[in-house]
């Protein structure tokens, strides 16, 4: 099993919600990312889970909040989001010792308004 | 820092013929390179990846890359383009402690 899930695949949120984005792999990476990607654009790194801790945080507003129950899920929870926000929200995973190859989940894509 | 040039952000060809997507990279170490495929409306999917070894690399869909250390390249090419390749298409680096480095992408347009 190669696959990296990611639910919901769309969603509409004002600016006053709060809501999760949820991915799940079973491959048996140890590493997880969020990605954010705005149109015609590559994808920008928010967070890197390692062995279930956060490794990196690439200077997102808390408006994000990373979360990861256990090795086989990541989850990112939105708070009063600005309209600027939306975009497509990635979700990927690696074997730790191979970032570079990462299995990325078909995204969720977010409305803000 | 290692980081990679994607050369022309959009580029059009005829459906059988010849594809090359250009990728320059720059990094201090030597780099782990990798080009991902994004279909509208998905997630990337890896298509290729050099890290060490044979510089040549064959991937899915009947694409190759060449690593050449000497002009810092790395460039996508396939021989007969089909219809189903049109997507947007990027050059990554690995940047070391698990950060990947992505290109600004080429659309590749397939006109039949």
């Amino acid at each position: 099993d190669t696959e990296v899930t990611q639910t919901p695949k769309h969603l509409v949120m004002g600016m006053t919600n709060k809501k999760s984005l949820k991915c799940e792999q079973h491959m048996g990476h140890r590493a997880m990312y969020w990605y954010k990607q705005k149109a015609k654009k590559p994808p920008e790194l928010m967070f890197v889970y390692s062995y279930e801790k956060l490794s990196i945080n690439e200077s997102v507003p808390s408006r994000f909040s990373p979360e990861c129950p256990n090795s086989s899920l990541l989850n990112l929870h939105l708070h009063a989001l600005q309209p600027e926000d939306s975009a497509l929200y990635l979700c990927a995973s690696s074997q730790d010792s191979y970032p570079g190859i990462q299995y990325f989940g078909p995204g969720t894509r977010l409305l803000v308004l | 820092a290692q980081s990679v040039t994607q050369l022309g952000s959009h580029v059009s060809v005829s459906e059988g013929a010849l594809v090359l997507l250009r990728c320059n990279y720059s990094s201090s170490v030597p780099p782990y390179l990798f080009w991902y495929v994004q279909y509208p409306n998905q997630g990337l999917q890896l298509l290729l990846k050099y890290t060490t070894g044979a510089t040549l690399v064959k991937g899915i869909n009947g694409f190759e890359a060449e690593f050449k250390k000497s002009e810092t390249s790395f460039h996508l090419t396939k021989p007969s383009a089909h219809m189903s390749d049109a997507a947007e298409y990027f050059c990554a680096v690995d940047g070391g402690y698990q950060k990947v480095t992505f290109g600004i992408g080429t659309k590749l347009q397939v006109i039949p």
